[in-house]
């Protein structure tokens, strides 16, 4: 099971992009990453998700360098909605191990 | 579509109740789950079901007691409950096994749950 390491808070002025780390050193060959956000008082709910390089849809982006080792999680011109906690998961592909959410990255996004 | 439901929001226990959370979801997932999220903590994984009659132990799941009669519905049981379980309660479904990351899991809205 690849574990997981990202910073535990992170604070951004609206407007500004952010970009979260993950590391994961021992993502296996078939593992994907995916990324959760969880606002305050809700379920988690899936935001994006890549195998390499580059992915992107409404909410985020997701680069991925060529080993695979790390992700980084960008999010466009933040607002105070975007206020969040944000979970990095890398997955064993054979189903086999339950996955890890961690503790996240806690995103506060201030006026 | 509701999604995936859960009742009651929240409830207050005292030590030694027993009560059952609701879980129910109408999109047709095989795999359901239960997770606990304390304070400053991530969601730790209680136990999951593979689909009807089919379920198996999480990471933390002494103490709690699961069935699966049906797709829609995945009852989480407390039978003595203990102040150590007061925590916010997730139910969770999904297409495919919630142990891969690539299957997207869709989570209720929790159950705030306090054992005095």
């Amino acid at each position: 099971l690849a574990k997981t390491t990202q910073p535990i808070s992170m604070d951004s002025y609206e407007g500004q992009e952010v970009n979260i780390t993950c590391s994961h050193n021992n993502i296996a060959t078939n593992d994907y990453i995916t990324w959760y956000q969880q606002f305050p008082s809700q379920g988690p709910r899936f935001i994006i998700q890549g195998y390499k390089t580059k992915v992107t849809n409404e909410v985020a982006s997701l680069f991925i360098p060529a080993d695979r080792k790390s992700s980084t999680l960008s999010l466009p011109r933040v607002s105070l909605s975007d206020t969040a906690v944000y979970y990095c998961l890398v997955g064993d592909n054979s189903g086999n191990t339950p996955l890890v959410f961690g503790k996240g990255t806690r995103l506060s996004v201030i006026a | 579509n509701a999604g995936v439901t859960q009742t009651p929001k929240f409830q207050v226990l005292k030590t030694g109740q027993s009560m059952t959370l609701q879980c129910a979801q109408d999109m047709n997932h095989e795999y359901m789950s239960w997770y606990r999220q304390d304070p400053g903590m991530g969601l730790r994984l209680i136990h999951y079901s593979v689909g009807a009659g089919i379920t198996d132990q999480g990471e933390v799941p002494n103490g709690y007691n699961v069935s699966r009669s049906t797709t829609e519905d995945f009852p989480l049981r407390l039978l003595s409950a203990a102040p150590s379980q007061t925590s916010v309660y997730f139910c969770a479904s999904s297409y495919g096994t919630p142990h891969a990351s690539y299957n997207e899991q869709f989570f209720g809205p929790g159950t705030r749950l306090t054992v005095l």
